[in-house]
């Protein structure tokens, strides 16, 4: 399909171990956000990266938390020593060119036990 | 404290009766935009309002930004099962501004 796609889309780990996250954008759109789900909360932003670059971090809970998108496509959110507290689901999102219109993925629900 | 409030938070009505859905602030949006959201997927974009006073409707969803940019809402006509979901204001805090504030959702069930 056309869409974001997110891998993978359910992800089980014990407290402490390190997880990646990896987000495919729509293809061409140079604009992509990570953006975090708790239960029964709306989603809030984690990063924004314009290209290759992260443009706005400021999201990022803590140093655990880190993002790449070394070639301006497909993006991988890294969590170190995960807590219980980072389980959610972690949702992908792309726009062209940082438009007004961001297309979200389906997610990847984290549970960290 | 959430900077865009929705209410109410929860509500289950039966087909074919109407309601509307607030999504609150004291803070202004350049813009305000709706989702709707299924188990399982992400976010879907319905409508984007920019324009304070702006009135934007979607088949039988009608859509408010307020005057002063800083409230909006969602008023659904004759409900249907199949508008069951989450649905979520989001917005952007100044125009080129590329991160979203989403309130925390109103979940939405109707009921046959």
């Amino acid at each position: 399909g056309a869409g974001v796609s997110q891998t993978p889309s359910n992800k089980v780990t014990e407290k402490g171990k390190y997880v990646e996250l990896r987000c495919d954008p729509i293809s061409g759109h140079t604009a992509l956000y990570w953006y975090r789900q708790s239960l029964g909360q709306g989603p809030e932003f984690l990063i924004y990266f314009q290209g290759t670059g992260a443009a706005d971090d400021s999201g990022l809970p803590n140093d655990r938390f880190f993002a790449v998108r070394p070639e301006g496509s497909v993006s991988t959110l890294k969590i170190q020593r995960t807590e219980r507290g980072d389980s959610a689901v972690y949702l992908c999102a792309s726009s062209q060119n940082g438009g007004e219109t961001q297309y979200f993925g389906p997610g990847t629900r984290l549970l960290v036990l | 404290t959430q900077l865009l409030e929705q209410s109410p938070q929860f509500l289950s009505i039966q087909e074919g009766e109407n309601l509307t859905v607030y999504c609150n602030s004291s803070s202004v949006f350049s813009s305000l935009q709706w989702y709707r959201q299924e188990p399982g997927e992400g976010p879907v974009l319905l409508v984007t309002v920019v324009t304070g006073g702006e009135v934007k409707k979607l088949k039988r969803l009608t859509f408010q930004f307020g005057d002063a940019r800083k409230d909006s809402s969602l008023h659904i006509t004759a409900a249907q099962p199949g508008d069951t979901g989450l649905y979520l204001c989001a917005g952007h805090r100044y125009q080129g501004a590329q991160k979203l504030v989403f309130g925390q959702g109103t979940r939405l069930t109707i009921n046959p």
